[in-house]
């Protein structure tokens, strides 16, 4: 067990769809960081927030939105979802004092169908 | 920004042989690079990391070397082992004091370790 806890593990929901995706950081940790990995790809950046602001911004799509709450858990929100939208998505977090490297959670796996 | 190349992509080596990964990276302002390896069906661990005022560091049969000039760095795994198999990735960041700065990673390299 990482700290990172993700959940659902897995969902699978129809194209035009809206989820939310949920993710708690290791005790301690202020900076939330969300990546995508589809199919034989690498880790994609999508946003970054520290102590509730958002600190960065990747290839996130428009129909993608992230917030980070007073309780440092972080939320992902995915609409209007389309087929090639399917992957894993994957919370880390760090202590965000000093350059270190990320504790990821086991992912979210995203089918649509 | 910051783009980060890994090499090779695929790699299967023997059982008790050496394994490296080779990584590049374009921002001459990088000064942390880790190393994570992901099994099937889990999120990325980090194994061991690097930081610009370093050349090498090692920890047991896992070492990194890093070339600032060059702007390169490498995982070396020496006496592979059947559980070393998995997907490994190399990233790097401009890390700071504060806020922290994101990780970019390489394409990743499957390693298989045949008996």
């Amino acid at each position: 067990d990482s700290g990172v806890t993700q959940t659902p593990k897995h969902l699978i929901t129809a194209t035009g769809q809206r989820v939310t995706l949920r993710c708690s950081p290791r005790s301690g940790d202020l900076s939330v960081y969300w990546y995508q990995q589809s199919l034989d790809q690498g880790l994609q950046f999508l946003i970054q927030y520290y102590n509730g602001e958002e600190r960065a911004k990747g290839n996130i799509l428009e129909r993608f939105s992230a917030q980070q709450f007073p309780d440092l858990h972080s939320e992902l929100n995915l609409s209007s979802l389309e087929l090639g939208d399917s992957a894993l998505y994957f919370c880390a977090s760090s202590l965000g004092q000093s350059t270190g490297g990320y504790t990821f959670g086991s992912g979210t796996r995203l089918t649509v169908v | 920004g910051e783009n980060v190349e890994q090499h090779p992509s695929t790699l299967s080596v023997q059982e008790g042989d050496s394994a490296v990964i080779k990584c590049t990276y374009s921002d001459s302002a990088s000064n942390y690079f880790p190393w994570y390896k992901q099994e099937l069906g889990k999120g990325p661990q980090l194994i061991i990391d690097i930081r610009s005022n370093v050349g090498e560091k090692k920890d047991q049969r896992i070492a990194v070397t890093l070339n600032k000039t060059a702007k390169h760095f490498s995982l070396h795994i020496t006496e592979t082992q059947p559980e070393d198999s998995a997907v490994y990735f190399c990233a790097a960041s401009k890390g700071n004091t504060g806020t922290a700065s994101k990780l970019t990673f390489g394409t990743g390299t499957r390693l298989q370790v045949t008996l």
